[in-house]
């Protein structure tokens, strides 16, 4: 059984910092890695998705890699921002003859203080 | 696109009482799913469906029934609401075809049983 573990559980960094989340898994075959954001009460907004024959993907400031043969993946983030504080989801998914399957960790929450 | 859309946004619900949560989804996807998200923790499926007329369980489907009758709609049933359903729940919808098979997600419906 796929399990997918985040750490820190929760961060809190003051502004401008640079910053690394980390999550790992258990079952490195898996077909993708997505990263999602979390703002208390709204629903998951995607960042960025890893096909498993990537190694990395940037979208601004945000750069996420992924290891498949050491079973972990980094959220990096340049010069954080008070506006990136929320929880910050990785997921891992794995392709069944039935559809797409994500796996979640329990998050990190990101507090960045100005 | 209105993307995936749920209602209603938040329910308390007395034991013993059912309700439908509604979701729905325009980008004309075929695979659709629900999640539910407890406090502190991350995702786990409930229901999920390939394409109108099937079903199928995911990790956490006790006390929970789904239909798709059509591609937009994948309504979740609760019957006989118990303390043990308050959660907040996601439906998410992706298409087979694209590499990817990247999930959106709706913005959730906070459900509490008293």
């Amino acid at each position: 059984k796929q399990e997918v573990t985040q750490i820190p559980a929760a961060l809190s960094v003051p502004e401008g910092e640079n910053l690394v989340l980390n999550c790992s898994f258990t079952d490195s075959a898996i077909y993708n890695l997505q990263w999602f954001r979390q703002d208390p009460g709204k629903g998951l907004t995607s960042l960025l998705l890893i096909q498993s024959s990537q190694r990395e993907q940037t979208s601004g400031r945000l750069n996420a890699s992924l290891d498949k043969s050491s079973g972990r993946s980094t959220l990096y983030i340049a010069a954080s921002q008070p506006g990136d504080s929320a929880t910050y989801l990785c997921a891992v998914i794995r392709w069944e003859t039935s559809g797409s399957r994500l796996t979640f960790g329990e998050g990190t929450q990101l507090t960045v203080n100005p | 696109n209105a993307g995936v859309t749920q209602t209603p946004k938040f329910r308390i619900l007395k034991i013993g009482q059912s309700m439908t949560l509604q979701c729905a989804q325009d980008m004309n996807h075929n695979y659709m799913y629900w999640y539910r998200q407890d406090p502190g923790m991350g995702l786990k499926l409930i229901y999920y469906s390939v394409g109108a007329g099937i079903t199928d369980k995911g990790e956490v489907p006790n006390g929970y029934n789904v239909s798709r009758s059509t591609t937009e709609d994948f309504p979740l049933r609760l019957e006989l609401a118990a303390p043990s359903q308050t959660s907040v729940y996601f439906c998410a919808s992706s298409y087979f075809g694209l590499a990817a098979h990247e999930q959106f997600f709706g913005p959730g419906t906070r459900l509490t049983v008293l």
